[in-house]
């Protein structure tokens, strides 16, 4: 079973609208951490918003905000106010605390957003 | 500061030829995180340093990849006898820790081609 989950290859929003790229992960640990990347056509991985697993309220960065349900074992992106710059992909990751690939990020496949204007 | 630095950015190659790539960390960073991505998928792990040691090389496919990091600062990839399957961007992270909780930063990685 795949540990990151993101179950759209593509979305599309206009210029100052709000998207949210979905994510769902699978994990028997109780300690663990939730991340997203932003990878712009450049190939530079940008390290964008953290969750960890016993944050109680959903962690914010500016324009992303991440919508956590723990018991859905769901970690949502969300970006406000789309930009043009925003148009890359965009991945999920995790690392769990137990894991045979030590403190490593699992990542899911990436969802590509595309910002129109 | 200084990000994360690969070199070279671009690496092509014959097939059987040796390679190495480089990463020059965060400056502090202990941890220091090899991954590679084929073309539209997420980077998969190869091998992590705490400091000087591999902590877990788990990732790495097969005996023709091996990485050192004497220093416990600069990290270098070596791949002996490369095949076509091996052409891929090879992206370098490091941490302050190595903690759960730490954020990885990445470098620009390395886009290997191997004719």
């Amino acid at each position: 079973a795949q540990k990151i989950t993101q179950t759209q290859p593509g979305m599309f929003v206009q210029e100052k609208e709000a998207v949210t790229l979905d994510c769902t992960y699978d994990t028997s640990d109780q300690s663990y951490g939730l991340f997203w990347y932003k990878q712009p056509s450049s190939g530079e991985m940008i390290f964008l918003i953290y969750q960890g697993s016993y944050d109680e309220q959903n962690a914010t960065e500016g324009r992303y905000s991440l919508n956590f349900q723990k018991a859905r074992k769901s970690a949502n992106l969300v970006i406000s106010a789309s930009q043009l710059g925003d148009s890359a992909m965009y991945f999920c990751a995790m690392r769990e605390t137990d894991n045979q690939a030590g403190t490593a990020l699992i990542f899911g496949k990436g969802t590509t957003l595309s910002v129109s204007s | 500061g200084a990000g994360v630095s690969q070199t070279p950015s671009n690496k092509v190659t014959e097939k059987g030829k040796y390679v190495e790539l480089r990463c020059d960390p965060i400056s502090g960073h202990t941890a220091l995180y090899w991954y590679r991505q084929s073309l539209g998928q997420g980077p998969e792990f190869l091998i992590y340093f705490q400091g000087t040691g591999a902590a877990d090389d788990s990732g790495l496919p097969n005996d023709r990849f091996f990485a050192v990091r004497p220093e416990g600062s600069v990290s270098t990839l070596k791949i002996q006898r490369t095949e076509r399957g091996d052409s891929a961007v090879y992206l370098c992270a490091s941490s302050l820790t190595g903690g759960y909780t730490d954020t990885q930063y990445f470098g620009p990685g390395t886009r290997l081609t191997v004719l």
